[in-house]
């Protein structure tokens, strides 16, 4: 069974500034998806970013990107110019590719706190 | 406005209560799935329909009682709970087919147990 863990369950950043939040997972597959998903106090959960395995290429969108390690197992997630709307819980997540519907693993979430 | 609307947005029910929360979904997805989330635990996934059939029960004490009636609707019916299944449930729907598709969730159903 894979498993997703987030070391750090609070984190601070300055306003304007940059923050990196750790993911790490376990699986033998070779082929699967990761996720970012942002949980702001309205609860919802929204997809941030997203990266399959397969591409070597670190996924971006906007000021949120990612640093996929494959070998270490590794998935982190930058968030530059830190703005005060960014304040949120983060969960990292796996998705085998297997499987019409998702099978998703979460980790147990970053608590983001962003300073004025 | 959500895609995935979840109602009632809060619940407090007795443990000889009984209660349903819904979940509504216009996105035109095929599966649906319920997810308890409690304080620095990773989200639980209960259950999965897929094209209105049950694919996935992941252990879940029978005091949860799923039902889908149509792709569009889910329902997750609560019967005599305990005080520890207070959390947040939160309803999330994807694509039936694979691919990097993401699952959209909705804001959730926090249910206090008293």
């Amino acid at each position: 069974a894979q498993t997703v863990t987030q070391s750090q369950p609070e984190m601070s950043v300055q306003e304007a500034e940059t923050v990196t939040l750790s993911c790490t997972y376990d699986t033998s597959e070779s082929d699967y998806y990761l996720f970012w998903y942002k949980q702001p106090p309205s609860r919802q959960m929204i997809l941030v970013i997203r990266q399959e395995a397969y591409k070597q290429q670190n996924a971006t969108e906007n000021r949120f990107s990612v640093n996929f390690q494959k070998a270490a197992k590794s998935f982190s997630l930058k968030i530059s110019d830190s703005q005060l709307g960014d304040a949120a819980m983060y969960f990292c997540a796996y998705r085998s590719v297997s499987g019409g519907y998702q099978k998703v693993t979460f980790g147990t979430g970053t608590k983001l706190q962003v300073i004025p | 406005e959500t895609g995935v609307t979840q109602t009632p947005r809060h619940l407090v029910m007795g443990m000889t209560n009984k209660k349903s929360l819904k979940c509504e979904q216009h996105l035109g997805h095929n599966a649906m799935y319920w997810y308890k989330q409690s304080a620095k635990k990773p989200l639980e996934l209960m259950f999965v329909y897929s094209l209105e059939e049950r694919v996935e029960n992941n252990s879940v004490p029978s005091r949860f009682s799923p039902e889908c009636p149509n792709s569009s609707h889910l329902f997750l019916h609560l019967h005599t709970l305990q005080p520890e299944d207070s959390a947040l449930y939160l309803c999330a729907s994807s694509p039936e087919t694979g691919g990097g598709t993401e699952a959209f969730f909705g804001q959730g159903t926090r249910l206090t147990v008293v």
